[in-house]
C-alpha cells in the first residue's frame, strides 16, 4: 500500500514564525503535491513537483515555498506565518505512469491541521 | 465555468438506497477520472478510478463515465451510514500531472 505522511496531525503556530510541514511518501513515486482545504472552497494546490529539486507553483503558492532535496521527501515552508494561513494542509503523491498509461491516482497523507494564532 | 463541477448537497438517501452522485468536467482531452471519499476531519481517500467509457464495478460502488457527455457518476448500492462522507470528483487533464477536484458532495445516509 501506499503511504505518505505527515510530520504532525495538528500544529499551532505564532503569527510571524518560520512553519516547516514535512511530507514523506514510501512508493517512490515523482510526484508531489501540497494542498491546502478550507470549508467552502475545497481542495486549492500550493505547489506541485514533478521530480527532485523541481518545483512549479499551483494556484495559491503566495505566502508558501517548498523545498524537494530527496525524492521521498517534500517540504512547505511558511516563511512568516499569517492568520489566514490557519488551515487543514494535505500532501500527496503520484506516479506519472508510462507513456500511453493515464494514472495519476494521487494518495494523500492524514494531514496537518495548523492554526496560527 | 468551473473545470470540474459537482453537487454541493448534502443529498440524503435512506440506508439500503442507491446514492447516485454526479460530476462533469470541462476538457475534454482529459483521460483519467477518480472518485475519493473523505470522512469529517481526514483527508481523502481514493475509492475508484476510471479510464474508458462505460461502467467500472467494485463491491458497492460503480463508476460510470461518458466522455461525449463529459460526464462521470458513481452509484453506491446498499447505502451504509458509514458512507456519510463527502465525495470529491478529480479529473486528470490532458496535459501535465495534476488532478482537478470537484468541490464535493456531502451525502448522508439515515438509518
Amino acid at each position: 500500500d501506499v503511504k505518505v505522511t505527515q510530520s504532525s496531525r495538528y500544529l499551532v503556530k505564532r503569527t510571524g514564525e518560520k512553519v516547516f510541514l514535512e511530507c514523506v511518501q514510501d512508493m517512490d513515486h515523482e510526484n508531489m503535491f501540497w494542498y491546502r482545504q478550507d470549508p467552502g472552497l475545497g481542495l486549492r494546490l500550493i505547489y506541485f513537483s514533478y521530480d527532485v529539486k523541481m518545483k512549479e507553483k499551483g494556484d495559491i503558492p503566495e505566502g508558501y515555498s517548498v523545498s524537494r532535496e530527496k525524492k521521498e521527501r517534500f517540504s512547505l515552508i511558511l516563511e512568516s506565518a499569517s492568520t489566514n494561513q490557519t488551515s487543514m494542509y494535505l500532501c500527496a503523491s503520484s506516479h506519472p505512469g508510462v507513456a500511453g498509461a493515464f494514472y495519476n491516482e494521487q494518495f494523500f497523507g492524514p494531514g496537518t491541521r495548523l492554526t496560527v494564532l | 465555468q468551473k473545470e470540474v463541477e459537482q453537487n454541493s448537497g448534502p443529498l440524503s438517501v435512506p440506508e439500503g438506497a442507491i446514492a447516485s452522485l454526479n460530476c462533469t468536467y470541462s476538457d475534454r482531452g482529459s483521460q483519467s477520472f477518480f472518485w475519493y471519499r473523505q470522512y469529517s476531519g481526514k483527508s481523502p481517500e481514493l475509492i475508484m478510478s476510471i479510464y474508458s467509457n462505460g461502467d467500472k464495478e467494485d463491491g458497492r460502488f460503480t463508476a460510470q463515465l461518458n466522455k461525449a457527455s463529459q460526464y462521470v457518476s458513481l452509484l453506491i448500492r446498499d447505502s451504509q451510514p458509514s458512507d456519510s462522507a463527502t465525495y470529491l470528483c478529480a479529473v486528470k487533464p490532458n496535459q501535465g500531472g495534476k488532478l482537478i477536484f470537484g468541490q464535493g458532495t456531502e451525502l448522508s445516509v439515515k438509518p
